[in-house]
């Protein structure tokens, strides 16, 4: 079974630019997260989508970051613009509901890491 | 305060040694606790799960957690180079988002 993926894997720009980055989840798996991770930190949820639609995006910038699940598969979360404190490791990952319980893990993809300067 | 508080480490134990990993939270409400691994450059994947109060056991991980305490523990037995990682713990009041601690960055010596 492939695993989460998301590309591209590192990237580095200037504040005040955007960037955009893409998750694909395992496939057949309803529900998607964005977390971001500060170096040294754990990771926090950003948003969360159960098919296209928002569940929770309480953590969300909104006025910098935004986040879309088209056809309730691939997602891609975006930044513009950036700061120098959105670096950090930005970690998809996805589950086949969305119930946190033994049988809805959340399986996790490598991350994008992003550094702002 | 933050939620949960865990000790970032970093942990240096020789090979074979018994390893604790301990977190604390502030709220009750929390009743899903889980132990994530995480290794450098990867994403977190889930170690142990344990609903509520109690111990739980699978191989040379033991998840214990003590709800009166608000204390979660993770111990790992005869620890390997392998298990060289970040242990992040995380929990959440339901189906509701998990809410990780910092990490401890643990090493096993050869």
């Amino acid at each position: 079974e492939a695993g989460v993926a998301q590309s591209p894997r590192y990237k580095i720009i200037e504040k005040r630019q955007s960037v955009a980055f893409w998750c694909n989840p395992i496939s057949g798996h309803a529900t998607l997260y964005w977390y971001q991770q500060i170096l040294g930190q754990g990771p926090k949820l950003l948003i969360q989508f159960q098919n296209n639609g928002v569940v929770d995006d309480s953590q969300l910038p909104k006025d910098r970051f935004s986040a879309e699940r088209l056809k309730g598969v691939d997602s891609t979360l975006k930044i513009q613009p950036a700061k120098l404190e959105d670096s950090a490791v930005y970690l998809c990952a996805s589950s086949q509901v969305g119930w946190t319980s033994v049988r809805e893990t959340q399986y996790f993809g490598p991350g994008t890491r992003l550094l702002v300067l | 305060q933050k939620e949960v508080e865990q000790d970032p480490g970093p942990l240096s134990v020789p090979e074979g040694a018994i390893v604790s990993l301990n977190c604390t939270y502030s709220n009750s409400a929390f009743q899903y606790f889980m132990w994530y691994r995480q290794y450098s450059r990867k994403g977190p994947e889930l170690l142990m799960y344990t609903y509520s109060s109690g111990n739980k056991e699978d191989g040379r991980f033991t998840a214990q957690v003590d709800k009166s305490s608000k204390y979660i523990s993770l111990f790992i037995r005869d620890s390997q180079p392998s298990d060289s990682a970040t242990y992040l713990c995380a929990m959440s009041k339901g189906a509701q988002k998990l809410v990780f601690g910092q990490g401890t960055r643990l090493t096993i010596n050869p």
